[in-house]
């Protein structure tokens, strides 16, 4: 069975500093894994995923994750953080078995602060 | 191009009253999901269609869900008789299978049952 478990459930950074959430999973086979964005009263976007190619991975808005398989984590980090990044953030995994089907993890609420 | 669309976008209704949720998805989409999205249990998958086709099932709470896809283009969620503990955030989302995990979510039927 697959799992997903995001470290804190609301971060907050200052505007232009380094935004770093967690994401740890776990997985009995390789991993896709991904980062949702949800912005208020919105659906959620995909905004990278890790599909067992390179292991820096970088997505929209310059965001970036880091598959790590000795640390079974994929941690999304933003140099400098803007105050329109401020939303709610979901990790998640699937794999080849499960293909479509992601398990989301928790969701980390940003907050960013002027 | 359109994307994943839901109606309505909000629904305010009495206990024991039966609720219609609708979704097209993206047109040559061919998965489709229902999730429900509360703060007490976050994104929780309800079910998974392909190709029409219900796959999964297994996260639908109870036999008052009920969700069909007659279609490619069309499904509902159906609940009947709604209950106060139903209220949530109900997104559909769609995807391709040759881009396994690369969701595409409406903007949600927000349920309030009284």
């Amino acid at each position: 069975a697959q799992s997903v478990t995001q470290l804190g459930s609301h971060v907050s950074v200052s505007e232009g500093a380094l935004v770093l959430l967690r994401c740890n999973y776990s997985s009995s086979v390789p991993p896709y894994l991904f980062w949702y964005v949800q912005y208020p009263n919105q659906g959620l976007q995909l905004l990278l995923k890790y599909t067992s190619a390179a292991t820096l991975v970088k997505g929209i808005n310059g965001f970036e994750a880091e598959f790590k398989k000795s640390e079974t984590s994929f941690h999304l980090t933003k140099p400098s953080a803007h105050m329109s990044d401020a939303a709610e953030y979901f990790c998640a995994v699937s794999d080849l078995l499960a293909g479509n089907m992601l398990t989301f993890g928790g969701g980390t609420r940003l907050m960013v602060k002027p | 191009d359109a994307g994943v669309i839901q109606s309505p976008r909000h629904e305010v209704t009495e206990m024991g009253q039966e609720v219609t949720l609708r979704c097209k998805p993206i047109s040559g989409h061919n998965s489709l999901f229902w999730y429900r999205q509360t703060m007490m249990r976050g994104l929780e998958l309800l079910i998974y269609f392909n190709n029409n086709v219900p796959i999964d099932d297994s996260g639908m709470p109870e036999d008052r869900f009920s969700a069909k896809m007659p279609n490619a283009s069309f499904s509902t969620l159906k609940i009947q008789p709604s209950e106060p503990r139903d209220s949530a955030v109900y997104f559909c989302a769609s995807s391709r299978d040759s881009r396994a995990g690369e969701l595409f979510f409406g903007e949600g039927s927000r349920l309030t049952v009284l």
